[in-house]
């Protein structure tokens, strides 16, 4: 069956980095995207962005332009997301999902676990 | 300040027929598809209805979508226990070039 499987929570210093891990399987991973969502404790949800896994190109919201960077690795059917410059407002649970080979294509499905990120000094 | 509207709560006994709401403009709801996600206590989110109005295999026909303008809604009828849970609309946002979620709304079953 089609899963998306996640790396495991983090915690981590504000100005730090912390990138973020979805592994696919049951499907072929380059003929769809990847959203990232994320939702903060007790907020509801907040679209990060998308990447192509099959030409890399990717599409991100405006407010985390400059710090958010989307990537995957075909070799191994895994998609990353990488926060920079973190800040204790980012502490949320993030979340990817399938998606289309276009930004604006298809619904999110099926979706990760979640990994919850946690920013603390 | 979310860019889709949706009521904050709402509750239902089981067996009634709840609708919960999301209104947009015209560069998202008025001119996109619409998809809705349910989440369910400390779990990811799912899909519910996608394509304003179809459901995904395995979800169940009291669910049901539709659209008018720029403003849709999500109709679950008889309504169970295990539906308590938040539901979100989602639409892209071609203004913003972005995906637009609603606030969410918490369903409780009285």
């Amino acid at each position: 069956q089609v899963q998306l499987v996640q790396s495991g929570a983090e915690v981590k210093e504000p100005g730090a980095s912390v990138k973020v891990s979805c592994k696919a399987s049951g499907y072929t991973f380059t003929s769809y995207g990847v959203y990232w969502v994320r939702q903060a404790p007790g907020q509801g949800l907040e679209w990060m962005g998308w990447i192509n896994a099959y030409n890399a190109n990717t599409r991100y919201t405006q407010k985390l332009q400059g710090r958010v960077t989307m990537t995957t690795d075909t070799s191994t059917s895994t998609a990353y997301m990488e926060l920079r410059s973190l800040r204790s407002d980012d502490t949320a649970v993030y979340y990817c999902a399938r998606g289309g080979k276009t930004a604006a294509e298809l619904a999110f499905d099926p979706w990760g676990q979640g990994t919850l990120v946690t920013v603390s000094s | 300040q979310s860019v889709l509207t949706q009521p904050p709560s709402t509750s239902g006994t089981p067996g009634q027929r709840v609708t919960i709401s999301c209104s947009g403009s015209s560069s998202n709801i008025g001119s996109r598809l619409v998809n809705w996600y349910q989440q369910l206590p400390g779990t990811a989110p799912k899909l519910l209805i996608y394509s304003n109005n179809q459901r995904p295999s395995g979800v169940p026909d009291r669910f049901s979508g539709s659209k008018s303008g720029t403003s849709t809604s999500l109709a679950i009828s008889g309504l169970q226990s295990e539906d308590e849970a938040d539901y979100y609309c989602a639409a892209w946002d071609d203004s913003l070039n972005g995906w637009v979620f609603g606030g969410g709304t918490r369903l409780t079953v009285l």
